[in-house]
């Protein structure tokens, strides 16, 4: 079975400053990995994913995120955050193969201070 | 286009009532998902349907949750004597096929309160 580990429940940061915010997953099998952006009000959308190739993606408002095989971890970086990045964040880990479903971490919580 | 939408957005009610949830996907989304999303709890995983045919139910908290989809279209999650553990959102899902890379599209959720 799948799990995903974010280890950060809150990150405060202030505006322009980088963040980081990490990402563990288990799986027996190669996987799909995701980050799912909650803004406040607002549901669940795609922020970015990793499904083959280069280890690193991007999205489109400067977010990326380093798929690293040997470390299982999917961590997401923003070198600048703005106040708009204040949103619940959710890595997510799908099978390449078997189950169909999509596993969720707990969510971070990222609030930028002026 | 529209997105995926639920209905009622916000549901109050009393112990041991049953209440349904439902949901719209995306047209010609073939795979529909129900997740629920508790306070500090993240997103838990409760049911997928690829058309009509719901092959793993193992996510359902108990018997007392059930889901159905029909026309390859709506579905409805139904919750049967509510508890106060119940009470959280509940959120839909649907993707173009059932893949593991095909992107979920969320709904806004139903926020279930149960007095």
């Amino acid at each position: 079975a799948q799990s995903v580990t974010q280890l950060d429940s809150q990150v405060p940061v202030f505006e322009e400053a980088p963040v980081e915010l990490r990402c563990n997953y288990s799986s027996s099998v190669s996987v799909y990995l995701f980050w799912y952006v909650q803004y406040p009000n607002q549901g669940l959308q795609l922020l970015l994913k990793y499904l083959s190739g280069s280890t690193l993606v991007e999205s489109i408002n400067g977010f990326e995120a380093e798929f690293n095989k040997s470390q299982t971890s999917f961590h997401l970086r923003k070198p600048s955050v703005h106040i708009s990045d204040t949103a619940e964040y959710f890595c997510a880990v799908s099978d390449r193969e078997g189950a169909q479903k999509l596993v969720f971490g707990q969510g971070t919580r990222l609030t930028i201070n002026p | 286009g529209a997105g995926v939408s639920q209905s009622p957005s916000n549901k109050v009610t009393e112990k041991g009532k049953d209440v349904e949830l439902r949901c719209d996907p995306i047209s010609g989304h073939t795979a529909l998902y129900w997740y629920r999303q508790s306070l500090g709890q993240g997103l838990e995983f409760l049911i997928y349907f690829q058309g009509n045919s719901a092959p793993d139910k193992s996510g359902l908290p108990s018997d007392r949750f059930s889901a159905e989809r029909t026309g390859g279209s709506v579905s409805t999650l139904t919750i049967q004597r509510t508890q106060q553990e119940d009470s959280a959102v509940y959120l839909c899902a649907s993707s173009l096929v059932l893949l593991g890379n095909s992107p979920l599209h969320f709904g806004n959720g139903t926020r279930l309160t149960v007095t």
